[in-house]
């Protein structure tokens, strides 16, 4: 598609429900992001993908949530047993850099996020 | 790892001023640094970058300066216009790996 395609764009979950958010980057983008996004708040990372491998899942906040991307294209966030203090905005951003020292095209473009509201 | 902090938080001018946001880095080794614009309900959209080979970019009223010394770069907005009115945001990254962004600037442009 033309830009960074992520789905659902809402999502209402009960508490200890799982839910997965997906996330559908430019073609051909190497990397591969995930931010959840507070209102008023910046983007916080979760973790990033290079092709199919996760390079850095750091920024996920316990062991709840999980994030693959198996054929180095579409992504997937998870998150078991929600709790009230996931809802957010998920946003998934791609870049086609690689990285490894290379300044070629770094940017990152968004997609539309998904609004989780864990009710 | 690495650590942005953003001023200020809330930013009024009038319309024709200019706007100046300001981040600072803790992390040496970031190399790569964009803005990043949001309209209410919209998704992030960059606006202007710079890599740390270069001091100053511009793009039009646009214009970000960078000191990797003290580890600070910043956006300034020239003759400002209502339709400039968001939430700016600065983040730092290696080789725009793993961006890390800061708590962001709303930004207003009284007419």
């Amino acid at each position: 598609g033309a830009g960074v395609s992520q789905s659902p764009r809402y999502k209402v979950t009960k508490r200890g429900q799982d839910v997965a958010l997906r996330c559908d980057p430019i073609s051909g983008h190497v990397s591969l992001y995930w931010y959840r996004q507070a209102l008023g708040q910046g983007p916080e990372f979760l973790t990033y993908f290079n092709y199919e491998a996760q390079q850095d899942k750091s920024g996920l906040p316990n062991d709840r949530f999980s994030a693959e991307r198996p054929e180095g294209s579409i992504s997937t966030l998870t998150i078991q047993r929600t709790e009230q203090r996931d809802s957010a905005m998920y946003r998934c951003a791609s870049s086609l850099v690689l990285g490894g020292g290379t300044f070629m095209n770094t940017e990152a473009f968004f997609g539309q996020g998904t609004r989780l509201t864990v009710v | 790892g690495e650590n942005v902090e953003q001023h200020p938080s809330t930013l009024s001018v009038q319309e024709g001023d200019s706007a100046v946001i300001k981040c600072t880095y803790s992390d040496s080794a970031s190399n790569y640094f964009p803005w990043y614009k949001q309209e209410l309900g919209k998704r992030p959209q960059l606006i202007i970058d710079i890599r740390s080979n270069v001091g100053e970019k511009k793009d039009q009223r646009i214009a970000v300066t960078l000191n990797k010394t003290a580890k600070h770069f910043s956006l300034h907005i020239t003759e400002t216009q209502p339709e400039d009115s968001a939430v700016y945001f600065c983040a730092a990254s290696f080789y725009g790996q793993n961006f890390v962004f800061g708590p962001g600037t709303r930004l207003s442009v009284l007419p």
